[in-house]
Formats: C-alpha cells, sequence, structure tokens
C-alpha cells in the first residue's frame, strides 16, 4: 500500500487568501491525481500530473508534480468561497492496483 | 449525459441489520468501484466490479460484497451491521477501469448505524 500524507488537515481562511496544501509519499508515482469534494457530494477529479516536474494551471488553482514524483502541491491564489472543499490527492485506479486516497485537506473559504 | 445515481442517499439501520446500497454508473460505463469514506479513515477501497465480475477488492471483511449486472449497474451488501459501518458509501465509474480512465463519483449514500 502507498501512503500518502496531505497537509494541512484543515484550513480555514477569508476570501482573497492565497494558500497551498501538500500531498507527500515516500513512493515514486507515475502520476498523480487531485480531487476536490464538495459537502454532500462525492469527489470530482480536477486535475492529473504525469512528469516529474510538471506544473498545471487551472484558472486560480496551480498543481505541481515534485521532481522525484513522491509528492504534489496544489496552489489556490485568491481564494473564493466556491473553493470550500475537501482536498484529495490519489494516484489513479486501475488494474491490480489498490485505490489509495490521502486523508484529505478541508479547505473553508469565508466570505 | 447523466452522472452516476446512488440509492438511497441516507440510510438509518440497526446493528445487526443488513443493507443494500445501489448504484447506477454513467452510460456506457463498465468498471464500478466502491468507497467507504469516513473521518477517521478517510476514503478507502471496498472493491472494483467489471464486467460482472469482481476484479480488485479492499481490505474489508466479508460482511462486505457486492455485485454488478449485466446493464453495469452494481449493488453492495453490509451483512450485520456494525456500529463502525456508519459512514458515506461511495461508488465511482469509468469506461474500463484503466489507470487513464476518469473515475466520476457518485453523490454516495450516507449510512448510520444505531
Amino acid at each position: 500500500t502507498q501512503l500518502l500524507e496531505q497537509s494541512p488537515q484543515f484550513l480555514s481562511i477569508q476570501e482573497g487568501e492565497n494558500l497551498t496544501v501538500y500531498c507527500n509519499s515516500s513512493s515514486v508515482f507515475s502520476s498523480l491525481q487531485w480531487y476536490r469534494q464538495e459537502p454532500g457530494e462525492g469527489p470530482v477529479l480536477l486535475v492529473t500530473v504525469v512528469t516529474g516536474g510538471e506544473v498545471k494551471k487551472l484558472k486560480r488553482l496551480t498543481f505541481q508534480f515534485g521532481d522525484a514524483r513522491k509528492d504534489s502541491s496544489l496552489h489556490i491564489t485568491a481564494a473564493q468561497p466556491g473553493d470550500t472543499g475537501l482536498y484529495l490527492c490519489a494516484p489513479p485506479a486501475g488494474g491490480s492496483y489498490i485505490p489509495t486516497f490521502g486523508r484529505g485537506t478541508s479547505l473553508i473559504v469565508h466570505p | 449525459k447523466a452522472g452516476v445515481t446512488q440509492t438511497p442517499r441516507y440510510l438509518i439501520k440497526t446493528r445487526g441489520q443488513q443493507v443494500t446500497l445501489s448504484c447506477s454508473p454513467i452510460s456506457g460505463h463498465r468498471s464500478v468501484s466502491w468507497y467507504q469514506q469516513t473521518p477517521g479513515q478517510g476514503l478507502q477501497f471496498l472493491f472494483e466490479y467489471f464486467s460482472e465480475t469482481q476484479r480488485n477488492k479492499g481490505n474489508f471483511p466479508g460482511r462486505f460484497s457486492g455485485r454488478q449486472f449485466s446493464n453495469s449497474r452494481s449493488e453492495m451488501n453490509v451483512s450485520t451491521l456494525e456500529l463502525g459501518d456508519s459512514a458515506l458509501y461511495l461508488c465511482a465509474s469509468s469506461t474500463s477501469g484503466s489507470s487513464t480512465d476518469t473515475q466520476y463519483f457518485g453523490p454516495g449514500t450516507r449510512l448510520t448505524v444505531l
């Protein structure tokens, strides 16, 4: 089992602030995915990062995959209340691999 | 395209009872996976079905079982419920269950065991 540690566990910020959340492991991944889960809903895939050192931008969200492909970060610029949710990281599920998710970072953005 | 639907959305049971949860995948998707989500353990994989066959299984006791029908709809069953089974049960579907597929999650069934 590949363990993923996400930090911080909880984050409560005001609208307009910037933030970064982290996903770390001792294992090397071929790729990593980030999901956002809003209250009362299932997780929704945001992005898949594939190449070590890769940076992907999705509007105000910037995802980075570590050079060694063991860690990833998500940076949100000028957070909005609509960014509120649980952010989860995981390697893509598939084949005989047992899907493993990090515990997530619970983000609340106050207006 | 309709998303993944799960029924019921909420369920209250007592210890010792059994429960069946249902998942209808996105049309055309043949892989269905089930997950248990709790505050303490996070999102944990239960099992995956593809073409009516269980293809992968997580580390859960035999009280947790599932099946998939020819139309790809899936059910999971939990027998002899325990308090610790209280959780959000999520199902996710994808085209073939390949690591290059995108998993689409349903809204979940919130199970409370009293």
